[in-house]
């Protein structure tokens, strides 16, 4: 079956810090993936929506500057938090859709300290 | 009001007893997914409907689109059910794709005692 692969899986790192979020789709390609984040006992939220080979679609409230989104091949977008803060603390979360479904990669558990 | 609700927010139940979450949205959606939340954060996607009814297993879904509702059942739950259960729909006109930009309930927070 169709397996989306996000890395890492965990991540702790000082403010200030800039992290990057890998999602892979291993066995198709993606031309477009999604990365949600999700706040302790809330929902998921959209963020943005990466395409392959050209600029990501964020949401309103979303800043592109802060979270810069790179899709350059049909089986990898990544998500990057510049300059990191505390109030970026969340899980995030990608997924992609294929066969008719939507796909999600384990999720990023991200702590600014 | 959020766009999707879900009910109840919390379920607990004892190890074989039926199950039923219940989601109502007040969008026109194209199609609607069940989502599966384990405690590590991992989501597993369990149906996506547009009419009728769908079953895998033990799961069973239902949806109603003239009454804007759905419904995921278990049937002789498990503690290995015990997961956070995601209501999630695609609006009509949500972009190009028939899948895709996913409007997400709160979430049900199933327990299941042995």
């Amino acid at each position: 079956g169709a397996v989306v692969s996000q890395h890492p899986s965990w991540v702790i790192c000082k403010s200030g810090t800039s992290v990057k979020i890998e999602c892979r789709s291993l066995d198709f390609q993606a031309t477009t993936m999604f990365w949600y984040r999700q706040f302790p006992k809330q929902s998921l939220m959209l963020m943005a929506t990466s395409n392959e080979g050209s600029k990501a679609t964020y949401e309103q409230g979303v800043e592109k500057d802060k979270f810069l989104i790179n899709h350059a091949s049909l089986t990898l977008s990544t998500l990057t938090v510049t300059s990191a803060h505390p109030e970026d603390s969340s899980f995030y979360i990608c997924s992609a859709p294929w066969g008719g479904s939507q796909h999600f990669g384990d999720g990023t558990r991200l702590s600014i300290l | 009001k959020n766009e999707v609700e879900q009910s109840p927010q919390n379920l607990t139940a004892q190890e074989g007893e039926f199950i039923t979450i219940n989601c109502s949205y007040s969008v026109g959606i194209s199609a609607l997914h069940w989502l599966q939340q384990h405690p590590g954060g991992g989501i597993v996607s369990l149906f996506m409907l547009s009419s009728g009814k769908k079953k895998h297993g033990r799961l069973i879904a239902t949806i109603n689109i003239q009454e804007k509702h759905s419904s995921l059942h278990i049937t002789a739950s498990h503690p290995r059910d015990s997961a956070v259960y995601i209501c999630a729909v695609l609006p009509l006109g949500a972009g190009g794709t028939s899948y895709g930009k996913l409007t997400f309930g709160q979430g049900t927070i199933l327990t299941v005692h042995p």
